[in-house]
């Protein structure tokens, strides 16, 4: 049984710098999420995809932030000219079906931005 | 702006005692509930799930679900030093989106 995988597990970067994490949902599992999580706070919603199709996207994400999920199957997550305020653990979630299913967590990316 | 409330704690527990954690949420006609720990350093994992009103239970858990007052709450049996943990309410707004609450940091004193 293969669970949701993320790759990276631990990035640092100097400031300015890009970066890209990968997520592999389960397989079978249509939708994925992204959320971003600090120390002391709850998830933060980013992102979700249905299939490829990107549906919502966070006031969170910026600009400088980017998500794909060209073939409805991994997605990666890129943040352009890193800044300090982006040091977080980012996490992918997948779920089965078109909403309100349960969902599952990767090991999640912690990002440091030096 | 919908949202998802839990007390931050942190809340102690003495080991073998009942843990009860509590949450509410701000969308009436929200319809999925879930419950995930989390250890320090650590990723979300899933632990119940509810979706209709009244109790459900698994194993020393039992999540309990009142949607007349937006309101979901976990209960822990024979509390373990292995609970301890952060607990994070989970309501899907819409059906589209997994909103999280910021978390309740439990502590189960041995």
């Amino acid at each position: 049984d293969t669970g949701v995988s993320q790759d990276p597990r631990h990035k640092i970067t100097k400031r300015g710098q890009n970066v890209t994490f990968r997520c592999d949902p389960i397989s079978e599992h249509n939708r994925l999420y992204w959320y971003r999580q600090t120390l002391g706070q709850g998830p933060e919603f980013l992102t979700y995809f249905q299939n490829e199709a990107q549906l919502e996207k966070s006031r969170l994400l910026s600009d400088r932030f980017s998500a794909e999920r060209p073939k409805g199957s991994f997605s990666t997550l890129e943040i352009q000219r890193t800044e300090q305020g982006d040091s977080a653990m980012y996490l992918c979630a997948s779920s089965q079906g078109g909403g309100a299913r349960e969902a599952f967590f990767g090991q999640g990316t912690r990002l440091t931005v030096v | 702006q919908k949202e998802v409330e839990q007390n931050s704690g942190p809340l102690s527990v003495p080991e073998g005692a009942i843990a009860s954690l509590n949450c509410t949420y701000s969308d009436r006609v929200s319809q999925s509930f879930f419950w995930y720990r989390q250890y320090s350093g650590k990723s979300p994992e899933l632990i119940m799930s509810i979706y209709s009103n009244g109790d459900k239970e698994d194993g020393r858990f039992t999540a309990q679900l009142n949607k007349a007052s937006q309101y979901v709450s976990l209960l822990i049996r024979d509390s373990q030093p292995s609970d301890s943990a952060t607990y994070l309410c989970a309501v899907y707004f819409g059906n589209e989106k997994l909103t999280f609450g910021t978390g309740t940091r439990l502590t189960i004193i041995p």
